[in-house]
């Protein structure tokens, strides 16, 4: 099945520096895909859509200088969370599909566990 | 605005009975659905999915069941197993990319 590699799967960092997250799709070629964050007992919050060699789409109220997007090749996107806060706090995930078009799952990495100190 | 929902936020069952989580959703173009599992602290798993013009899929323990008239589906494990425990999401999509999710049911199989 298609597998989504998620790195680092904890991180702690101190207020004011950045922490960048790794995305891969293993077996197939992404050239889409999400970013999520879950709050505790909340549900997935999509936060952007990252597209190879373009500009990645953010949904509303994500600040796009705070969460930079890189979607550099078909197997591999980062988040970059910069100037990190105590209120990013947060687990943060990827998906992608294996294949595009119609009715395929999104397959998702492991996540990522954000503390800011 | 919660464009799927999973009014209950827990569920326990006994080992060997049947587990059934429910989902409503109030977008009708949405016309993809999923369910997938997740374990605390790792990402979603996804376990199976139906499309519109279906209304029950099943693979192995696990059938989904989709009623469009009333913007429901359902999700049937049969029988139940402690392995089972864990949060089960349900997921709609359209012709877009875009997923929407459920605020997530907790199961608990109890031995």
């Amino acid at each position: 099945g298609a597998v989504v590699s998620q790195h680092p799967s904890r991180v702690i960092c101190k207020s004011g520096t950045s922490v960048k997250i790794e995305c891969r799709s293993l077996d197939f070629q992404a050239t889409t895909m999400f970013w999520y964050r879950q709050f505790p007992k909340k549900s997935l919050m999509l936060m952007a859509t990252s597209n190879e060699g373009s500009k990645a789409t953010y949904e509303q109220g994500v600040e796009k200088d705070k969460f930079l997007i890189n979607h550099a090749s078909l197997t591999l996107s980062t988040l970059t969370v910069t100037s990190a806060h105590p209120e990013d706090s947060s687990f943060y995930i990827c998906s992608a599909r294996d294949r595009t078009g119609y009715n395929s799952p999104l397959h998702f990495g492991n996540g990522t566990r954000l503390t800011v100190t | 605005d919660q464009q799927v929902k999973q009014n209950s936020p827990s569920l326990s069952v006994q080992e060997g009975r049947i587990s059934i989580l429910n989902c409503d959703y109030t977008n009708s173009m949405f016309d993809y659905f999923l369910w997938y599992k997740k374990y605390p602290a790792e990402g979603p798993t996804f376990l199976i999915s139906i499309s519109s013009i279906k209304d029950k899929n099943e693979d192995g323990r696990f059938t989904v069941f989709l009623n469009k008239s009333a913007k429901h589906l359902s999700l049937h494990i049969v029988p139940s197993q402690p392995g089972d425990s864990a949060v089960y999401f349900c997921a709609a999509a359209n012709t877009g990319n875009q997923f929407y999710f459920g605020t997530g049911t907790s199961l608990t199989v109890i031995p």
